[in-house]
């Protein structure tokens, strides 16, 4: 699986757009991008998921770059309920092999958003 | 009720004890996994089950032993702690290739567990 690059941490504020990127240059054809988050000590949340067109869901929206490099989760509104760390997964999809469904998670990106 | 839960929440215990925890789920997913997770990192993978029958190792399975009793169910036992085991550990379930989203999991609340 492609190895990702996130920030650290960054900071947002209540009520705008947080805009978290997460490199991943040796993406492969065949391999989606996953975002899950995880609050304070809770199990990961599955927020979103992409192959190469932008995807938006009730939580977020996906961009991907064109040429699959690098993608960025966009939370439109972030509210302080959104402060936690941000993993960014490449992953292959395929309907078989003893690797499929295992997740590799990373450090992640812990956002802060403030009052 | 929640879909996925674990037990204990909590376990405080000593070097060389035997302990099991365990992970029960209603989500009626074939696939079932357990990670742990070091302060400040990331989660690593123990082991996962595709179903009953299928039992695989993770990233890091050693000194960790699982069992997958029914669909609903699947445990992990550390056979003799040891401190540096001191982690929280998820159990998570997914579904099957042919339904669903694809990849995506869905965690229990976690189990803090500490050896001394």
């Amino acid at each position: 699986d492609a190895k990702t690059t996130q920030p650290t941490s960054m900071d947002c504020a209540e009520g705008r757009a947080a805009n978290l990127p997460c490199n991943h240059s040796t993406i492969s054809g065949n391999e989606y991008v996953y975002w899950y988050r995880q609050i304070h000590s809770q199990g990961p949340q599955y927020i979103i998921h992409g192959l190469k067109n932008n995807e938006t869901n009730e939580m977020a929206s996906l961009i991907i770059t064109e040429d699959r490099k690098s993608s960025t989760l966009i939370l439109p509104h972030a509210t302080l309920r959104d402060t936690a760390v941000y993993y960014c997964i490449v992953r292959v999809v395929r309907a078989g092999g003893t690797s499929y469904g295992k997740l590799t998670f990373g450090q992640g990106t812990i956002l802060t958003v403030h009052p | 009720d929640a879909d996925v839960t674990q037990t204990p929440r909590n376990r405080i215990t000593k070097t060389g004890k035997r302990i099991m925890l365990e992970c029960s789920q209603t989500k009626g997913h074939d696939r079932m996994y357990w990670y742990r997770q070091d302060p400040g990192l990331g989660l690593q993978l123990i082991y996962y089950s595709f179903d009953v029958k299928d039992i695989n190792k993770g990233e890091i399975s050693d000194g960790y032993s699982v069992s997958r009793q029914a669909q609903a169910k699947f445990s992990l036992s550390l056979e003799s702690a040891i401190p540096n085991q001191t982690a929280l550990y998820f159990c998570a379930t997914s579904d099957s290739p042919s339904s669903g989203i694809i990849n995506e999991q869905f965690f229990g609340p976690g189990t803090r567990l500490t050896v001394l």
